[in-house]
């Protein structure tokens, strides 16, 4: 079956280690996106791309670097540099027209120990 | 500045009675989409309808609807005969063009809760 997959489910992490969340999709999508939720909050941007070696800062990018190699791929490393990691991420896939829907991975919900 | 406002942090209704969450967006581009989805407790996120800056005619998904005022850039849900399980947390977002392709953005989110 088509879909995006996030893994691990559940992460813990020290304090100042740089720790790398997966997403992976096969339904064949140009565009990827990250994105942290806290609880009770919204989603908020960290990295998006287009295009396969060419993704863009969110609106809280800081703390966080992303990599395009393969169109399937948009792996997420949350750095040492990001003093508040602990939240659930969710990585989304979508084709690269405005009137299609994203799809959403189940999520990998981060904890710094 | 938000692009995306959703103004009521939680709602309560009805079993069965209807329901309007609000959205309202802030875009310069002539060309938009706008999405509601809806995340239960388990976290997954559930497209439920979508609505085109172009379209004429408000969206509908089976119990879904989305009420489409574009000049007051207002995207608002209306969810009809409310049931139990729409319990959940609804996001409403926008996807945009910017100089590096399209950006899809969420509100804050509306928390509904269902009564029997």
């Amino acid at each position: 079956d088509g879909g995006i997959t996030q893994s691990p489910k559940y992460l813990f992490r020290k304090e100042g280690q740089n720790v790398t969340l997966s997403c992976e999709q096969n339904l064949n999508h140009d565009a990827m996106y990250w994105y942290r939720q806290d609880p009770g909050q919204g989603l908020r941007l960290i990295y998006y791309s287009q295009i396969v070696n060419d993704f863009q800062k969110g609106d809280i990018a800081e703390g966080y670097s992303v990599s395009r190699e393969k169109k399937e791929s948009f792996p997420l490393t949350v750095t040492s540099a990001q003093k508040n990691p602990t939240a659930f991420y969710l990585c989304a896939s979508s084709a690269d027209r405005r009137n299609t829907e994203a799809f959403f991975g189940q999520g990998t919900r981060l904890t710094v120990v | 500045a938000q692009k995306i406002t959703q103004t009521q942090p939680g709602m309560f209704v009805q079993e069965k009675e209807a329901v309007t969450l609000d959205c309202t967006y802030d875009t310069s581009d002539p060309s938009y989409g706008l999405f509601w989805y809806k995340q239960p407790s388990s976290g997954e996120m559930i497209f439920l309808i979508y609505q085109g800056s172009y379209d004429q005619q408000n969206a509908t998904e089976g119990r879904y609807s989305l009420n489409f005022q574009k000049a007051r850039k207002s995207a608002n849900l209306v969810i009809s005969a409310s049931q139990l399980g729409d319990s959940a947390m609804y996001f409403c977002a926008m996807r945009e063009g910017t100089e590096y392709g399209n950006k899809l953005v969420f509100g804050a989110g509306t928390i509904l809760r269902v009564k029997s």
